[in-house]
């Protein structure tokens, strides 16, 4: 079965300093990986995506992650934190067996919070 | 301009009761889905329709039935609401043709059962 998991419930980061949430995955076959974000009391915003090429994935905010086949893995990074990072971080990856229709599976979510 | 719209943003009511959030997205998207998140924020997959087909249908009780009128409205409806249907209920939608296009969620519909 595919599944992705997020191994910290919450990530404590002072401003200024790199953060990290990590990511691991299980799928047979290619994986097609995401990052979203979620502020307190809004939806989900689209942060990045790997789905083939380079194993370094830039995308919004500053955030970028990077793709380790080797060890299953999609950590979020970002060299230097801010207050306003502060938030709910989900890894997802794509469900293939269900074909195009696009389902996600999720991970359970790490909270970031970056202190002043 | 709201991408994707949910109404209502609060839904509270009583055990037993029938009741509708309804969806809009204005980005020109073919496909559109339903997320329940729990009280501990895990996010699940319910529904979703491709130009108004049902496409996913996970394991969800009957007593939900989205309905999608056209490809940019996709509503749900809960019939007898039970304790546990409380959640926040989040709309999405997505490009069609390319499954690893991203979702747009909507603000989602917080709803709780009394």
């Amino acid at each position: 079965a595919q599944s992705v998991a997020q191994p910290e419930d919450q990530v404590n980061v002072a401003e200024g300093n790199p953060l990290t949430v990590k990511c691991t995955y299980s799928v047979s076959g290619n994986p097609y990986l995401f990052w979203y974000v979620q502020y307190p009391n809004r939806g989900l915003q689209f942060l990045l995506k790997y789905i083939t090429g380079d194993n370094l994935v830039k995308g919004s905010y500053g955030f970028e992650a990077e793709f380790n086949k080797s060890q299953t893995s999609f950590h979020l990074k970002k060299p230097s934190a801010l207050v306003s990072d502060s938030a709910l971080y989900f890894c997802a990856v794509r469900d293939i067996k269900s074909g195009n229709t696009g389902k996600l599976i999720f991970g359970q979510g790490t909270t970031l919070q970056v202190k002043p | 301009d709201t991408a994707v719209s949910q109404t209502p943003k609060y839904l509270v009511t009583q055990m037993g009761n029938d009741k509708s959030i309804k969806c809009e997205q204005n980005l020109g998207h073919d496909t559109m889905y339903w997320y329940k998140q729990d009280s501990k924020k895990f996010l699940k997959i319910m529904f979703s329709y491709n130009n108004k087909e049902l496409i996913i249908n996970e394991t969800v009780p009957n007593r939900f039935s989205p309905k999608s009128p056209d490809k940019a409205h996709l509503n749900l409806h809960i019939n007898s609401l039970e304790l546990g249907d409380s959640a926040v209920y989040f709309c999405a939608s997505s490009r069609q043709g390319n499954p690893n296009q991203p979702q747009h969620f909507g603000d989602g519909t917080r709803l709780s059962i009394l």
